[in-house]
Order: structure tokens, then sequence, then C-alpha cells
């Protein structure tokens, strides 16, 4: 079964800038896996960042932006703020109508 | 503005039928694709599925055995039924709306089932 990889977490200072990354077990990422990013605070519903690739979500902040890098998409926060303290996830989709969400990464503010 | 609302027992005995329903306000469950999540306590997102308004489904291949989905559009809902639950089931259960881009765009705020005697 496939598995899509995020790095556990990480910790950006503020005003700094983070890039998380998901990637496959087997294979690469392109723009036709449909990637899509989500933030999620503790006891809080996921909220949509970044859909298609690179499409930021109504009402999200220029300081996200989505991308292909390599073989994996990736979640770039410039000028952290301390508020983007969450858990964030990616979901590509893999075709066939299946769906897999990353593992997760949590990102530190400090 | 689209809303969703998750609803069913928080209590399921193992091996039962865990049950849910999301009623969704702000948009035509006639329309869009409709999808089930779930979270365990303390762990990752993990999909289930979704439901199409023609009754189309699909669903994750490690859960597909144990998920039926449907959908009541004279009630602008749709609904999760996972069968033959045990402990690993217990989770926040969310239900979402698709977007037009493969993209979940409008979420509940989750239910917590938890599976127990």
């Amino acid at each position: 079964q496939t598995v899509v990889t995020q790095e556990p977490s990480f910790s950006v200072s503020p005003g700094g800038t983070v890039t998380l990354t998901c990637g496959l077990s087997s294979g690469s990422v392109s723009t036709s896996h449909y990637p899509s990013w989500y933030q999620q605070t503790p006891g809080q519903a996921p909220r949509t960042l970044i859909y298609r690739t690179n499409t930021r979500s109504s009402g999200v902040p220029d300081r996200f932006s989505g991308s292909i890098l390599g073989n994996k998409a990736a979640l770039t926060i410039t000028g952290a703020q301390a508020d983007d303290e969450s858990d964030y996830y990616c979901v590509l989709y893999m075709g066939s109508g299946i769906y897999v969400f990353g593992t997760g990464t949590n990102v530190t503010v400090l | 503005q689209v809303q969703l609302q998750e609803s069913g027992p928080g209590l399921v005995k193992p091996s039962e039928t865990l049950s849910l329903t999301c009623t969704v306000s702000g948009a035509s469950i006639s329309s869009y694709y409709w999808s089930w999540i779930r979270q365990p306590p303390g762990k990752g997102l993990e999909w289930i599925g979704y439901i199409y308004y023609t009754g189309s489904t699909n669903c994750s291949p490690s859960l597909k055995s144990r998920v039926t989905m449907a959908l009541d559009a004279s009630k602008n809902q749709f609904s999760l039924k996972l069968s033959s639950v045990t402990a690993a089931d217990t989770a926040v259960y969310y239900c979402a709306k698709y977007g037009d881009a493969y993209n979940l765009d409008y979420w509940g705020q989750g239910t917590l089932v938890t599976v127990s005697s």
C-alpha cells in the first residue's frame, strides 16, 4: 500500500522560512496527484491551505505557497508567524478515485 | 456559507456497526463529492472514502470491506456505516465536501466515536 511521507516535525523562527515536503514511498509526486495541503490546530478541524499544487484557498495568507520540488510536493511558509504553529497534512490523489493523506508534520514556531 | 455537521452515537461496542450522518447546509447534496475522514486520538488523518450524488462511492482499500456510504437528497445528508468495529476504529470522524480540484474545501467540526464495551 502506498505511503505518503512527510517530515515528522520542523522548528522555525518567527519571520523565518520553512519548507515541508510530501513524498511517495514509491515513485514521484507530480501535478497529476493534485497535491493539497491542510493546516490543523489541536482540537480543530483541518483548514484548506493549498490545492491543485499551488492554488491558495480563499483567505489564506500569501506567506503560504505550494510547489513541486524535485520528486515531492512542497509547502513553504515564508515569514512564519506564531499562529502558524500547527500540524500540516498533504493529500495526494492516487488515481482510480483513491486519496491518501500524508503522515503529517508538526511545525513549531520559536 | 457551506456548513457540515456530523451526528451519531459517541460510543459503539466492539463488533457492532458505527453509524454517522453528515447534515449539509449552504450547498446541495445533489452536487459535488462528499467525503469521510477520521483521526485516531493523537494520530494523523486517514481518508475513508467519498460518495457522489449519483450514489457512486469509493473507499480506502484498507476499509473497503467494512464501509457503506449512502446519500439522502431529501434531507441533504450523507452517511457512513463501518461494520465490525474494534478499538482501532476509535477516532474523531469528519465529513467534508470536495471542491472542484480534488480538494476538500469544507469540513465538519468532527465527532469522537469511541469503541468500547
